[in-house]
């Protein structure tokens, strides 16, 4: 069964550096969305990719963040200048057009 | 905006117990809803989803039905196994592109199914 893949698995970083979490959503899938959850708390909406540009993001989707799909498998999160709060676990997921999103594995980013 | 409250946890059951999980919703527009589970470690599986009203989701003998009228979308299962401990998050999506949805979650339910 085809699924989301997500590396790494743990990243750790020290406040101020520059991340790149990758995805690899399921290859028919043409909506691509990124999630986090801090600890304990909510799964929360990032932000929506189609057509190769941003459909919808949240308040939390600053320009610290920014999304890209450089190839035709990868889907990539990038925060610019990590902060503190930005310790969470960051799942990516996607859909085809129908309501119904398959998420990854996540990836746990430690700042430090 | 949209939200979605579901009962708090933790719940803990014996196995073979009923399980029901309360999940209702506000929403602006006539969402689609969601159950996903997150097993200890791992991400969110889609669990089961229902798209219009009175319609049931199922899936490894859970089922919810969707209630427009209750705003309601309960999780239930008949016989729970120690195999179903995790969190369940109830969900849903409103379409924020042609095509493109973007999910709302509730906090999440912890249960944990003693033998």
């Amino acid at each position: 069964e085809p699924e989301v893949t997500q590396t790494p698995s743990h990243q750790v970083t020290q406040m101020g550096q520059e991340v790149i979490l990758r995805c690899v959503p399921i290859s028919n899938h043409l909506y691509f969305y990124w999630y986090r959850q801090i600890l304990g708390q909510k799964v929360e909406f990032l932000v929506s990719f189609y057509n190769n540009e941003i459909s919808e993001k949240s308040e939390i989707f600053d320009d610290q963040f920014s999304v890209e799909r450089p190839d035709g498998s990868n889907f990539t999160l990038k925060i610019r200048s990590t902060k503190l709060e930005d310790s969470a676990m960051y799942f990516c997921a996607s859909s085809a057009s129908e309501p119904g999103q398959y998420f990854g594995p996540g990836t746990r980013l430690t700042v430090t | 905006g949209d939200s979605v409250t579901q009962m708090e946890g933790p719940v803990t059951l014996s196995e073979e117990a009923f399980l029901t999980i309360n999940c209702t919703y506000t929403a602006t527009g006539y969402p689609s809803l969601f159950w996903y589970v997150q097993y200890p470690g791992e991400g969110l599986q889609l669990l089961l989803k229902a798209t219009k009203a009175d319609d049931k989701g199922s899936n490894k003998g859970f089922e919810a039905t969707y209630r427009k009228e209750t705003t309601s979308f309960h999780l239930e299962k008949g016989s729970v196994q120690v195999s179903d401990s995790a969190v369940y998050f109830c969900a849903l999506s409103d379409e924020v592109g042609a095509g493109s949805y973007q999910l709302t979650f509730g906090k999440g339910t912890k249960l944990s199914v003693i033998p």
